[in-house]
């Protein structure tokens, strides 16, 4: 069974501009969620995907986007970067039509805005 | 709106010693709760569920935790510390079964076990 896997693993950018994170779900998992994690604090949910649409979403601004593709992988971009931004960012992929499935994370992206 | 609070950002203790760690939450509906922990540089591990069948939950690498919900807490605790359990634990709650949609974290404690 392969797990969560993200890319790249670490990655810096200017503020400004924009900036395209990968993931490739768990084998037989249709679902995907992003979180944020910032230095020293816990995860915050940035959105997911079921069914290549958006599927809920929290409190970040329309600059962070997203893309499910038919084999379950998905990507999070952001556009106009800001120092803010700097984060660990962590893909989660899970299976939708199982209530008991836990959501089985990656390694994250490390991004350093600056 | 749901939160979550862990009271100790820092936790140490000697191997061989109990471990507990903190959660308090609110909710305004009937939580789901859980246990995360992360190894540096690592995803975070599912370590254990409470999805209201039983207050006291076991989870893997010996640890379980209690919900209550008169204190509205959901401490981690273990008997025995390990020098493999060094990690940042974080507590969540969510609204929904499972794991699926939005689940909220608390900020974490990071354990240090001493030999």
């Amino acid at each position: 069974e392969t797990g969560v896997t993200q890319s790249p693993t670490h990655l810096i950018k200017t503020r400004g501009q924009q900036v395209t994170l990968r993931c490739s779900s768990q084998s037989g998992h249709n679902t995907v969620s992003w979180y944020q994690q910032a230095l020293g604090q816990g995860p915050q949910f940035i959105f997911q995907y079921y069914r290549e649409e958006e599927n809920g979403r929290g409190n970040f601004p329309p600059r962070f986007s997203g893309l499910q593709f038919p084999n379950y992988s998905s990507e999070l971009n952001v556009n106009a970067l800001e120092l803010d931004d700097s984060a660990l960012y962590l893909c989660a992929s899970s299976l939708e039509t199982d209530n008991n499935s836990p959501l089985h994370f990656g390694n994250g992206t490390r991004l350093t805005v600056t | 709106a749901q939160s979550v609070t862990q009271l100790g950002s820092h936790v140490s203790v000697s191997e061989g010693a109990l471990v507990l760690l903190r959660c308090n939450y609110s909710s305004s509906v009937p939580p789901y709760l859980f246990w995360y922990v992360q190894y540096p540089n690592q995803g975070l591990q599912l370590l254990l569920k409470y999805t209201s069948a039983a207050t006291l939950v076991k989870g893997i690498n010996g640890f379980e935790a209690e919900f209550k919900k008169s204190e509205t807490s959901f401490h981690l605790t273990k008997p025995s510390a390990h020098m493999s359990d060094a990690a940042e634990y974080f507590c969540a709650v969510s609204e929904y079964g499972g794991s699926q949609g939005n689940l909220i974290f608390g900020k974490g404690t990071k354990l240090s076990v001493k030999p």
